[in-house]
């Protein structure tokens, strides 16, 4: 079975720390992303990479970054984390042409809350 | 651009009666569909998809879905739910040829006992 696990199911942090949220898959898949969900608006793509050290945002990439140095790991950071980025997040991966048929696989999901 | 619409984002339903969560979808060009399933504190489990090929596709739980491309639709049903449905449900839309997944807002399935 594809597994994809997230370094913390519950987080909470300050105004201004830095966050690092960390997520790895096992099935050597090519794409990674990271979402962030809030009750009425879905998941929001917050950025996606393709493949080691390639990055893309999505739709709101701003006071987020990510770091991808290994296939199986995607990071995401949070420079200065604020009160409006409590939400949930998170992380999946997906094969691209592979038999697993393009679906996208998920983490649990880490909670955040910045007070 | 792809985008997707999920029609109700509440729907109640008593226990062995039917249900229907709309999804349709927006696309010019050959997509695939996909709905997912969550449960509280948990990350998005697949029901089931389509790529291609028959328009009725089953999935787990007893979940079906129809593809419907005249009217770009790609409604969930389940002829009998159970209060163990109770839970999130996502329709996702994603191009054949490319990496990103769009999401509807969600639709949050009550079954009443």
């Amino acid at each position: 079975d594809v597994k994809v696990t997230q370094s913390s199911r519950y987080l909470v942090k300050r105004t201004g720390e830095k966050v690092f949220l960390e997520c790895v898959q096992d099935m050597d898949h090519e794409n990674m992303f990271w979402y962030r969900q809030d009750p009425g608006l879905g998941l929001r793509l917050i950025y996606f990479s393709y493949d080691v050290k390639m990055k893309e945002k999505g739709d709101i990439p701003e006071g987020y970054s990510v770091s991808r140095e290994k296939k199986e790991r995607f990071s995401l950071i949070l420079e200065s984390a604020s009160t409006n980025q409590t939400s949930m997040y998170l992380c999946a991966s997906r094969g691209w042409g592979t038999r697993l048929d393009n679906e996208q696989f998920f983490g649990p999901g880490t909670r955040l809350t910045v007070l | 651009a792809q985008s997707v619409t999920q029609l109700d984002s509440q729907v109640p339903v008593f226990e062995e009666a039917p249900v229907e969560l709309r999804c349709n979808y927006s696309s010019s060009v050959s997509v695939y569909l996909f709905w997912y399933v969550q449960y509280p504190n948990q990350g998005l489990q697949l029901l089931l998809k389509y790529l291609s090929g028959s328009t009725l596709v089953k999935g787990i739980n007893g979940f079906e879905a129809e593809f419907n491309k005249s009217q770009t639709s790609f409604h969930l049903r389940k002829p009998s739910v159970h209060t163990s449905d109770t839970s999130e449900y996502f329709c996702a839309v994603s191009s054949n040829t490319g990496n990103q997944f769009y999401f509807g807002t969600g639709t949050s399935l009550t079954v009443i006992p």
